[in-house]
């Protein structure tokens, strides 16, 4: 069965920054690209981040791009999230995804429960 | 980037009825075009890939069609498990936008 287990979130001051994990088990993480997807209070999902099985193809939404950074440890099945200059509107439940493929052009299968950013003074 | 624009916002429905739910991209994605439903404090949940293939255990209620810029979700026979928010999301190219939603309420 596979799962997705985010970890990382919290409470933290704008500005500062925090490194969001996942923990992926039941399948062969390595053949499979990885996403990072956020919902923010009241609004719609906002895909935020995707890699690729080799990191060798890396995207980013216009919002964060400069600010995250998305990687991946296939030797511990790990996929992370470093997000550096958080602004309020940062604050978000965010979800790993596992995708169907191990490219770019691939869809979200698999999702986590999430963990919750709260970027606050 | 890809802009998706997914209407209506809303959509009042009853117990029954058939819905369809539209999604259009700024430019051509061929059908790299994928629905996903949410419910409140649940994870999103994948119904159709490749804009018109249901996900494994996924009803045949749920049916997807289109190419390039214009996709469609139809849901018939709508029971109360069924209300819910829907998104449509292109995986054509990063980054991967989604729609804006369609929330389906009941009547």
């Amino acid at each position: 069965e596979v799962q997705l287990v985010e970890s990382g979130g919290g409470l933290v001051q704008p500005g500062r920054s925090l490194r969001l994990s996942c923990a992926a088990s039941g399948f062969t993480f390595d053949n499979y690209a990885m996403h990072w997807v956020r919902r923010a209070p009241g609004k719609g999902l906002e895909w935020v981040s995707g890699i690729s099985w080799n990191s060798g193809g890396i995207g980013y939404a216009d919002s964060v791009k400069g600010r995250f950074t998305i990687s991946r440890d296939n030797a511990k099945n790990s996929l992370y999230l470093q997000m550096d200059s958080l602004r309020a509107e940062d604050t978000a439940l965010y979800y790993c995804a596992k995708a169907d493929c191990s490219g770019a052009s691939c869809y979200s299968v698999y999702w986590g429960q999430g963990t919750l950013v709260t970027v606050s003074s | 980037d890809i802009q998706m624009t997914q209407s209506p916002s809303s959509l009042s429905a009853s117990v029954g009825d058939r819905v369809t739910i539209t999604c259009r991209a700024s430019q051509g994605i061929s059908n790299y075009l994928a629905w996903f439903q949410q419910k409140p404090g649940k994870a999103p949940k994948s119904l159709i890939y490749a804009a018109s293939s249901l996900q494994s255990g996924v009803p045949s209620k749920f049916s997807g069609s289109g190419s390039g810029t214009d996709f469609t979700l139809t849901i018939s026979s709508l029971q109360p498990e069924d209300f819910a928010t829907y998104y449509c999301q292109q995986y054509n190219s990063y980054p991967h936008t989604f729609g804006q939603g369609t929330k389906l309420e009941i009547k």
